[in-house]
């Protein structure tokens, strides 16, 4: 069964310091998209791209976050510098196609991220 | 602006009893409603969902909810509680702007004890 894979599952890093996760979603799935969990609460969408291009970006700190999904396939986000702030389970999703609020969304297993 | 509430934030159950997990929505439009379940250190995995076809839904591994328009509400159920149940739900609202866009809920903490 196809899955969606993220890296690193895990990344400890300091305050300031440059941060970076990879996604590669299902293939052949045209929406990607990207979350931040703080612990206890529910997931909160940071960026969504339809194909190459991002159509949601509101919730996303353009000062420090940015994302790309190069050739409309895997993605990576980036967070320079890092704040404590930051730290929570960052959670990519891929869906099969580009309209629909019926769509699945299928999630991959998460990076965890904690700033000291 | 749609959105969800989820009652309770921790449900405790003894193995083979009913669960129900509550989740209300606001939505001025009608919503697609789901319920994602999390195990620890995992990604989301989709329960179910409502897509207006037909009001009770069936999901995986025995769950299913119920959409009451009248109660703005759409809980989850299973007649007998697992232990593998244990994990943390949620509640999701889809908005309908052409692309999908989901509105979590809290999230409620199932417990299950022996």
């Amino acid at each position: 069964e196809a899955e969606v894979a993220q890296s690193p599952r895990y990344k400890i890093t300091e305050k300031s310091q440059a941060v970076a996760f990879w996604c590669d979603p299902i293939s052949g799935h045209a929406t990607l998209y990207w979350y931040r969990q703080i612990l206890g609460q529910g997931p909160e969408l940071l960026v969504q791209f339809q194909d190459e291009s991002v159509v949601d970006d509101s919730q996303l700190p353009k000062d420090r976050f940015s994302a790309e999904r190069l050739k409309g396939v895997d993605s990576t986000l980036k967070i320079q510098p890092a704040e404590l702030g930051d730290s929570a389970m960052y959670l990519c999703a891929s869906s099969l196609r580009r309209w629909g609020p019926q769509e699945t969304q299928y999630f991959g297993p998460g990076t965890r991220l904690l700033v000291l | 602006a749609q959105s969800v509430t989820q009652l309770g934030s921790h449900v405790s159950v003894s193995e083979g009893a009913l669960v129900l997990l509550r989740c209300n929505y606001s939505s001025s439009v009608p919503p697609y409603l789901f319920w994602y379940v999390q195990y620890p250190n995992q990604g989301l995995q989709l329960l179910l969902k409502y897509t207006s076809a037909a009001t009770l839904v069936k999901g995986i591994n025995g769950f299913e909810a119920e959409f009451k328009k009248s109660e703005t509400s759409f809980h989850l159920t299973k007649p007998s509680a697992h232990m593998s149940d244990a994990a943390e739900y949620f509640c999701a609202v889809s908005v309908n702007t052409g692309f999908q866009k989901l509105v979590f809920g809290t999230g409620t903490r199932l417990l299950v004890s022996p």
